[in-house]
């Protein structure tokens, strides 16, 4: 069965902490995805990474950066979080050859205070 | 830059009845994928359907089919038989795919807002 897990589903930060988000997939993909889901906005993309240290940007990456160090994990960074960075954050994956089948882990609520 | 909207924030239904939740988007791209996801209250995102821009027959999953416009740039999901199980923010999403500098491809996705589905017994 394909899997994406992410660290945590709820996480708690004060206002300047940096903070790590990870993912693992167990599916061998070269594609991988971050992005931040709000309502009314639906998800938007952060950063997506298509090789191990490749990276670009997506629609909204102010104030995250993104490390992809292995090819089954790619973590989000926040440098220096704060309360607008509260939010819901998914990480998917997708292989090269099937593009259009993007998986998606269970999500990490974060709260910034 | 590509768009997707879906106007129906809320939608019920009662259980066993046929619901249609409705989505537009806009691009000036002419081959890509048309989607519609779920996530039901756990979070975990799944596909439900995907529509490939160049086939004109409309695509069918079980009880979940869709009704793709793309000259008008409209994609409708329709849920027959509604289940108690289909419960669950939807959204309609939007891809292009596109090719690294190292010449493979990855696909982007662009989301709607989504639309709240709740089934009543």
């Amino acid at each position: 069965d394909v899997k994406v897990t992410q660290s945590s589903r709820y996480l708690v930060k004060r206002t300047g902490e940096k903070v790590f988000l990870e993912c693992v997939q167990d599916m061998d993909h070269e594609n991988m995805f971050w992005y931040r889901q709000d309502p009314g906005l639906g998800l938007r993309l952060i950063y997506f990474s298509y090789d191990v240290k490749m990276k670009e940007k997506g629609d909204i990456p102010e104030g995250y950066s993104v490390s992809r160090e292995k090819k089954e994990r790619f973590s989000l960074i926040l440098e220096s979080a704060s309360t607008n960075q509260t939010s819901m954050y998914l990480c998917a994956s997708s292989s090269r050859d099937r593009v259009y089948e993007q998986y998606f882990g269970p999500g990490t609520r974060l709260t910034v205070t | 830059a590509q768009t997707v909207t879906q106007s129906q924030p809320e939608m019920s239904v009662q259980e066993a009845e046929t619901v249609t939740l409705s989505c537009t988007y806009d691009t000036s791209e002419n081959n890509y994928y048309l989607f519609w996801y779920k996530q039901p209250p756990s979070r975990q995102m799944i596909l439900v359907i995907r529509q490939e821009a160049y086939k004109q027959q409309n695509a069918t999953e079980n009880r979940f089919s869709v009704n793709f416009q793309k000259a008008a740039k409209s994609f409708s999901l329709k849920i027959s038989d509604s289940q108690l199980g289909d419960t669950a923010m939807y959204f309609c999403a939007f891809m292009i795919w596109g090719w690294n500098a190292g010449g493979t491809s990855y696909g982007k996705l662009t989301f709607g807002q989504g639309t709240i589905l709740t089934v009543h017994p």
